[in-house]
């Protein structure tokens, strides 16, 4: 089946620093990707939707500038934090389409673990 | 933001029991409930997509059925099993848009 692989699965870094998180389609074309973070004790809450390339489209109170989103290829999308602080620290987790339409079939990476210290 | 919740928030079962959980959402601009097993560490599994009102869907030992009229779904599991301890997620899609909305997930331990 249609496989995304996440990486890394959880990073540790200092606060100020920027962390890069990266999902791949392995076996498929992922035209469009969602980027999702959670909180602990809450729901998996959309940031962002990326097409490949061109702007991705962030959700409102998400930061474009600070959560920097890049869909160059259609195997490829890369989620940065930029100068990271402790309240950034999340759970964020990518999900591509399997094709154009919005109502294909969804798929997930494995997320990662962002702590900020 | 759309509200959709499940509950139990946690479950914990002896193997061998049946057990369920639900998942409320909004009633309007339905398009599809997506059910997702979720392990630690791994990607979330598609368990089931149900669009129509009165959908049943069956994977095995799981099912699950659909109400879009009141805006609820249930997943059953039937004599559960150690393997089926997961965190047991829902997802409204609605009929306007891309975006999923998630419900916080019901955790499932099956006690051997």
């Amino acid at each position: 089946g249609a496989v995304v692989s996440q990486h890394p699965s959880r990073v540790i870094c200092k606060s100020g620093t920027s962390v890069k998180i990266e999902c791949r389609s392995l076996d498929f074309q992922a035209t469009t990707m969602f980027w999702y973070r959670q909180f602990p004790k809450q729901s998996l809450m959309l940031m962002a939707t990326s097409n490949e390339g061109s702007k991705a489209t962030y959700e409102q109170g998400v930061e474009k500038d600070k959560f920097l989103i890049n869909h160059a290829s259609l195997t490829l999308s890369t989620l940065t934090v930029t100068s990271a602080h402790p309240e950034d620290s999340s759970f964020y987790i990518c999900s591509a389409r399997l094709g154009a339409s919005k109502w294909n079939g969804y798929t997930f990476g494995s997320g990662t673990r962002l702590t900020v210290v | 933001i759309l509200n959709v919740e499940q509950s139990p928030q946690s479950l914990h079962v002896q193997e061998g029991d049946s057990t369920n959980f639900t998942c409320s959402f909004p009633s309007s601009n339905f398009y599809a409930l997506h059910w997702y097993r979720w392990e630690t560490a791994k990607s979330p599994e598609a368990l089931f997509v149900m669009t129509l009102n009165g959908d049943e869907k069956k994977k095995g030992r799981i099912s699950a059925t659909l109400n879009t009229k009141e805006g609820y779904s249930y997943l059953y599991i039937k004599g559960s099993q150690p393997e089926d301890s997961a965190t047991y997620l829902c997802a409204f899609q609605e009929s306007t848009g891309n975006q999923f909305y998630f419900g916080t997930g019901t955790s499932l331990t099956v006690i051997p």
